[in-house]
């Protein structure tokens, strides 16, 4: 596609409940990053995939955040039981070789 | 670890009028980028400018162009003929190209208005 995808665009759970963020990047880009970011604030970095290899998840505020990109393409992000600090919008970023990272519209992540 | 800091949480303009968003950043490495993103209420993170730290050279993108002082570890952007269009929240960001880590750090962001 011409640009980077995400799905769902928002997403409403009940605590403790599981959600599941997919992120289609752009064709080709080998690189896939996860962001979080809280209202009125900048993005924080969750992880980094380069291909289908997880070089960096040393932002995943705990262990019930775990993300994937099995076939170095498409990455899902789940989070188990959530909670409602994990309320926030969920950026995808994909890059090819440089350092420039194109963002996808965000899904909005609703914790009740 | 790098940061980024950007002092001003909101600024106005008018329509057709400059304004210049400021952005400081603290690094001890030499082979970095810079960028400034824009994020309209759609949340979309937009590209608006990116600046290389080995060229001396400002950059410049239509409307938007940099003044990068190195030296200063400042980075500002400058909007021209502002538009409503460009009424937004503007992140600056950095990332180090050295190592394996290439996450984007980013500031608090500028919450930019243009009044008609």
């Amino acid at each position: 596609g011409a640009g980077v995808s995400q799905s769902p665009r928002y997403k409403v759970a009940k605590r403790g409940q599981d959600v599941a963020l997919r992120c289609d990047p752009i064709s080709g880009h080998v690189s896939l990053f996860w962001y979080q970011q809280a209202l009125g604030q900048g993005p924080e970095f969750l992880t980094y995939f380069q291909n289908e290899a997880q070089l960096d998840k040393s932002g995943l505020p705990s262990d019930r955040f775990f993300a994937e990109r099995p076939e170095g393409s498409v990455s899902t992000l789940k989070i188990q039981r959530t909670q409602q600090e994990d309320s926030a919008v969920y950026l995808c970023a994909s890059n090819y070789r440089d350092g420039t990272q194109y963002f996808g519209p965000g899904t909005r992540l609703l914790v009740l | 670890a790098q940061t980024v800091t950007q002092s001003q949480p909101e600024m106005s303009v008018q329509e057709a009028e400059t304004v210049t968003l400021s952005c400081t950043y603290d690094t001890s490495e030499n082979n970095y980028y810079l960028f400034w993103y824009k994020q309209p209420p759609s949340r979309q993170m937009i590209l608006v400018i990116r600046q290389e730290a080995y060229k001396q050279q400002n950059a410049t993108e239509n409307r938007f162009s940099v003044n990068f002082q190195k030296a200063a570890k400042s980075f500002s952007l400058k909007i021209s003929d502002s538009q409503l269009g460009d009424t937004a929240m503007y992140f600056c960001a950095f990332i180090w190209l050295g190592g394996s880590a290439r996450q984007l750090t980013f500031g608090s962001g500028t919450q930019l208005t243009v009044l008609p």
